[in-house]
């Protein structure tokens, strides 16, 4: 079953702040965060593996809820090259093996 | 630099036809997927490989099957397209499965009519 993903699409003007969620109806072991720009291969963001911590790219954070089964992804004083579309990736461990359930995306656009 | 290669950016059929689509990645990873990325949908997995003639389904794997007998190639096969196939395909590898991260190839857009 696909995580869910929300917002499906966020508008910001440079320099604002984002957060886009990503929840499951299954226990996690761990989270991916990729973006992908128009037309090109989507791009790996950051890792959150149960029981680790907080992780950060550049501007760009994320936490991970065990509890809730869902993370976030915090993106702080966007630029313009943030815009793109955003996919929460999902394993659940165990005989999952390393698959990904990915959600459908958020996509992000930032204006000057 | 790491590099995942996919054989063509577009591709059309016809229905029935059986197509190949090749993926290649140049960084000895242990680990190959094919995904199919739809509007709305996001990407969603098809097969993946852990090894050299080893794999397994992913979530939709109806309609198509794979093919690794070199590490470094993953082929998907639409054994007789239809036009629901119509879509675009990514191919991705990692170095191991669990909490590793998977580079992507640019993607085959795939029209079957």
């Amino acid at each position: 079953q696909q995580p869910v993903q929300s917002p499906q699409a966020v508008i910001l003007r440079e320099g604002e702040d984002a957060v886009i969620n990503c929840s499951s109806s299954k226990a996690l072991y761990s989270v991916h965060w990729y973006r992908q720009k128009h037309g090109e291969a989507p791009v790996f963001l950051m890792i959150l593996l149960k029981g680790g911590e907080q992780k950060g790219h550049e501007k760009i954070s994320a936490s991970f809820n065990e509890k809730k089964q869902q993370s976030s992804l915090y993106l702080t004083a966007s630029q313009l090259s943030y815009s793109g579309t955003y996919f929460c990736g999902l394993n659940a461990g165990g005989t999952s093996y390393g698959k990904l359930t990915f959600g459908q995306g958020t996509i992000l656009t930032v204006h000057p | 630099d790491v590099k995942v290669t996919q054989s063509s950016r577009y591709l059309v059929k016809r229905t029935g036809e059986k197509v190949f689509l090749e993926c290649v990645q140049d960084m000895d990873h242990e680990n190959m997927f094919w995904y199919r990325q739809d509007p709305g949908l996001g990407l969603r997995l098809i097969y993946f490989s852990y090894d050299v003639k080893m794999k397994e389904k992913g979530d939709i794997p109806e309609g198509y099957s794979v093919s690794r007998e070199k590490k470094e190639r993953f082929s998907l096969i639409l054994e007789s397209a239809s036009t629901n196939q119509t879509s675009m395909y990514l191919c991705a590898s990692s170095l191991r499965l669990v909490s590793y991260e998977q580079y992507f190839g640019p993607g085959t857009r795939l029209t079957v009519t």
